[in-house]
């Protein structure tokens, strides 16, 4: 069966990196690509970016540009998301999920909740 | 990018009556990349519909979407307790960016 197991809970200063890894398994890694989502509390669901699992081409959400990176590492079917310069409003929960340009969602990640706290 | 609105922000209804939820788009939908996702408190999103009318994996068939171009509609023909909890569009198919609606709740009335 399909499964995207995420990294665990962070705690991060603002100006500070974080990276969230998602490893999937259940299926061929490289076929589909892993889009990051992430959703502040309360708040409703934000599109962060995709990348192909296939040739890790990406496409980041224009807020996001020059702040966040997205890479896989194919050998071990895992996909991450590194966010730079860290700010309050980036404390949410993050979500990967298997799907991306012209392929709905259909497997979804436990989640990881960053909290941004100085 | 394609911004999406849902309607109504949130729907109060009983058990057994029936929910139609609306997501309008601010430009046309290509090819009707249109999805919906539940998600209840504390849990990731689950994939409902895709393509606009096509249930996914497992979804009970009172889930119906229906919709194409700017309009598009997702029923709940009579629901169960089970089936409370918010409910969003997204679409997939323009690049730059994949986005979501705001949301609706339904909600126990």
């Amino acid at each position: 069966q399909v499964q995207l197991v995420q990294s665990g809970a962070e705690v991060k200063k603002p100006g500070a990196s974080v990276k969230v890894s998602c490893k999937a398994s259940g299926y061929t890694f490289t076929s589909y690509g892993i889009s990051w989502v992430r959703q502040a509390p309360g708040q409703g669901l934000e599109w962060m970016g995709w990348i192909s699992g296939y040739n890790g081409n990406t496409n980041y959400a224009q807020n996001l540009q020059g702040r966040v990176t997205m890479t896989t590492d194919t050998s071990t079917s895992t996909a991450y998301m590194e966010l730079r310069s860290l700010r309050f409003d980036d404390t949410a929960v993050y979500y990967c999920a298997k799907g991306g340009e012209l392929r709905y969602f259909d497997y979804w990640g436990q989640g990881t909740l960053v909290t941004v706290s100085s | 990018e394609i911004v999406l609105t849902q309607s109504p922000g949130t729907l109060s209804l009983s058990p057994g009556e029936r929910a139609t939820l609306s997501c309008r788009a601010s430009q046309s939908v290509s090819s009707s990349y249109l999805a919906w996702y539940q998600q209840k408190p504390g849990q990731a999103p689950r994939l409902l519909i895709y393509g606009a009318s096509s249930r996914a994996t497992g979804i009970p068939d009172r889930f119906s979407g229906s919709g194409s171009g700017t309009d598009f509609t997702l029923t709940i023909s009579r629901l169960e307790p089970e089936d409370f909890a918010v409910y969003y569009c997204q679409q997939y198919g323009s690049s730059p960016g994949l986005t979501f609606g705001g949301g609706t709740k339904v909600e126990i009335k």
